[in-house]
């Protein structure tokens, strides 16, 4: 198994655009999670899968933002009309359960100019 | 809620000294912790983990940390840095009944001069 894997690696769009990320977790794993990161802070929390249930969304996650994991295997990130307050590192991890900690993908870079 | 502070948000060392990283972290219920460890240009790396048992735990790379309960504290230490433990290390607590969640501190960028 090769890891958490996120595509594209770094996106730069316009403000106002459509954007959408993908994460391929460790196949194993039935736990996927999506945080942001920005420049100076840890990563913070967006939302959760278990197989392919969405079990919590973050407040702070806007109706722009969307995730899905169709048939429990792969997810995305959608988000619609994109802010400059958006750009940052998006990470996917992926995780058997608590006990195990997390896997991370290397993150998506959003810059929206 | 729960929530996690880092104390140092950088701690520059001199190679082969000692070094402390501070987190503490506060919540209602039991907790798990976690520290990771972003290396340049890297991903997050799962660096060592608390679930219950012993206090103390240890990486393979020669860090460990102390859960301390009555301080709600799970500072990282090493007794002897070296140049390649130069990195952003962070604090993370998943409180039991949560799924999984990790909520993070903000980082502690550790600098290791020669």
């Amino acid at each position: 198994d090769t890891g958490v894997s996120q595509d594209p690696r770094h996106k730069i769009t316009k403000r106002g655009q459509n954007v959408t990320f993908r994460c391929d977790p460790i196949s194993e794993h039935n736990r996927l999670y999506w945080y942001r990161q920005t420049l100076g802070q840890g990563p913070e929390f967006l939302t959760y899968f278990q197989n392919e249930a969405q079990l919590e969304k973050s407040r702070l996650l806007s109706d722009r933002f969307s995730a899905e994991r169709p048939k429990g295997s792969f997810s995305t990130l959608e988000i619609q009309r994109t802010e400059q307050g958006d750009s940052a590192m998006y990470l996917c991890a992926s995780s058997f359960g608590t006990a195990y900690g997390y896997t991370f993908g290397s993150g998506t870079r959003l810059t929206v100019v | 809620a729960q929530s996690v502070t880092q104390l140092d948000s950088q701690v520059p060392v001199f190679e082969e000294a000692p070094v402390e990283l501070r987190c503490n972290y506060s919540s209602s219920v039991s907790v798990y912790l976690f520290w990771y460890v972003q290396y340049p240009n890297q991903g997050l790396q799962l660096l060592l983990k608390y679930l219950s048992g012993s206090t103390l735990v240890e990486s393979i790379n020669g860090f460990e940390a102390e859960f301390n309960k009555s301080q709600t504290s799970f500072h990282l230490r090493k007794p002897s840095v070296h140049i390649s433990d130069t990195a952003e290390y962070f604090c993370a607590v998943s409180e039991w009944n949560q799924g999984g969640k990790l909520i993070f501190g903000q980082g502690t960028e550790l600098s290791v001069k020669p």
